[in-house]
């Protein structure tokens, strides 16, 4: 149990284009969900935090105008990237968790990039 | 703030020795949480043990084990009888519940070999 999926898995896109990267909770409801960003042989750093049905709360030094995060239901929230570019290339990975438990289900990752 | 250390960027084991991988954290709180996670090259975030702050007994999955000093701040993990399949980075968490939400803070990773 407690799988979450993350679609797509990789994507390749143009500067100036916004990119959607999926997290769905498969087998649970997740009431909280997280974004986290990875660099190469970095560790992850948590993006923000995303309640259901509520507006998400972000990390210091992260522009919420560019990473707009929904999560619009128990099993789902979105990540959008808006006018990626280079710099925006990474690894992005989200996770969830139950309401009364605290333990956090990764999915597998997006690897993303901008030419 | 809390903040967790892993002191050890890289580290190699020989099959079946055992190693141990330390992290220390600094909190002001009483009520919390540690992990122990591993990502292979997969890099899929994949959880080893974890253990809570109010019991005194370290944490125990098969070949992995902690030695929790809760007084130190200390959290290191054991691994023993290391096999191939161990090696990936491992990252050690830390989490509260802060503003009600359980946010992880992670070490910076200790990447672990195990060499034939």
């Amino acid at each position: 149990g407690a799988v979450v999926s993350q679609h797509p898995s990789w994507v390749i896109c143009k500067s100036g284009t916004s990119v959607k990267i999926e997290c769905r909770s498969l087998d649970f409801q997740a009431t909280t969900m997280f974004w986290y960003r990875q660099f190469p042989k970095q560790s992850l750093m948590l993006m923000a935090t995303s309640n259901e049905g509520s507006k998400a709360t972000y990390e210091q030094g992260v522009e919420k105008d560019k990473f707009l995060i929904n999560h619009a239901s128990l099993t789902l929230s979105t990540l959008t990237v808006t006018s990626a570019h280079p710099e925006d290339s990474s690894f992005y990975i989200c996770s969830a968790s139950l309401s009364s438990y605290n333990e956090q289900f990764f999915g597998p990752g997006t690897r993303l990039t901008v030419l | 703030a809390q903040t967790v250390t892993q002191s050890q960027p890289e580290m190699s084991v020989q099959e079946a020795e055992t190693v141990t991988l330390s992290c220390t954290y600094d909190t002001s709180e009483n009520n919390y949480y540690l992990f122990w996670y591993k990502q292979p090259p997969s890099r899929q975030m994949i959880l080893v043990i974890r253990q809570e702050a109010y019991k005194q007994q370290n944490a125990t999955e098969n070949r992995f084990s902690v030695n929790f000093q809760k007084a130190a701040k200390s959290f290191s993990l054991k691994i023993s009888d290391s096999q191939l399949g161990d090696t990936a980075m491992y990252f050690c968490a830390f989490s509260s519940a802060t503003s009600g939400t359980y946010k992880y803070i992670f070490g910076t990773g200790t990447r672990l070999k195990v060499l034939a």
